[in-house]
């Protein structure tokens, strides 16, 4: 079975630009996380989804975040305008609900904000 | 609010010792989960632990879900240089509702094994 696909796997842009972010979840997963990990901050969520629709964004850190899950199987997490300090690991998770809180998660996307 | 405390922090070991960490939490928690994230990747799922008392073993592994339900326990025997990364222990967040899945996660113990 495939896990949890994100892509790129890494993104290097200058600062001010837009950054979008994919991920695809396991199929029949009707949960879905957006996290960000830092050195500093460790593994934060910002958002998440349930059946398709967004739950819980107070973790997003400001308007310049916003993320969509237009359908079961695809999710985008965008930023715009990118900021050196947006730098960090960005990991998107999913689960099923019903088997518990089990979160299987992606290989995650390195970005880079110069 | 909700927070997991993870220890050590840190661990340098030689290969072949064992390693043991903890997590505690000041909530109560239903389910214990261990993670692993290797150097370049996301976390994997080690353990799941949904009982008081329950200790689960996965090969050199074993994770305990304390009696309290406030503390986890990981164990791995005889280390090996693939151990290496870091460890998360999760808990699911409650605020009355339903939590639909969502984790809270301690800040992670780095091992380190030496060849």
């Amino acid at each position: 079975d495939a896990g949890v696909i994100q892509s790129p796997r890494h993104e290097v842009t200058e600062m001010g630009q837009e950054v979008t972010l994919r991920c695809k979840p396991i199929s029949g997963h009707n949960s879905l996380f957006w996290y960000r990990q830092t050195m500093m901050r460790g593994l934060e969520l910002l958002i998440y989804f349930n059946n398709n629709v967004p739950i819980d964004d107070s973790g997003m850190p400001e308007d310049r975040f916003s993320a969509k899950m237009p359908n079961a199987s695809f999710s985008t997490l965008k930023i715009q305008p990118s900021e050196p300090r947006d730098s960090a690991v960005y990991f998107c998770a999913s689960s099923l609900r019903v088997l518990g809180e089990t979160q299987y998660f992606g290989p995650g996307t390195r970005l880079l904000v110069l | 609010g909700q927070q997991l405390n993870q220890s050590p922090q840190s661990m340098f070991i030689q290969e072949g010792e064992d390693v043991s960490m903890n997590c505690t939490s000041s909530s109560i928690f239903n389910t214990w989960l261990w993670y692993k994230q290797d150097p370049g990747e996301g976390p994997v799922l080690l353990i799941a632990l949904y009982k008081a008392g329950e200790l689960t073993s996965n090969g050199r592994l074993t994770a305990q879900f304390g009696i309290t339900r406030k503390d986890s326990f990981l164990n791995i025997s005889a280390s090996i240089p693939s151990d290496v990364g870091i460890y998360f222990c999760a808990g699911p967040r409650s605020a009355g509702g339903t939590s639909y899945g969502k984790l809270t996660f301690g800040q992670g113990t780095i091992l380190t094994v030496h060849p």
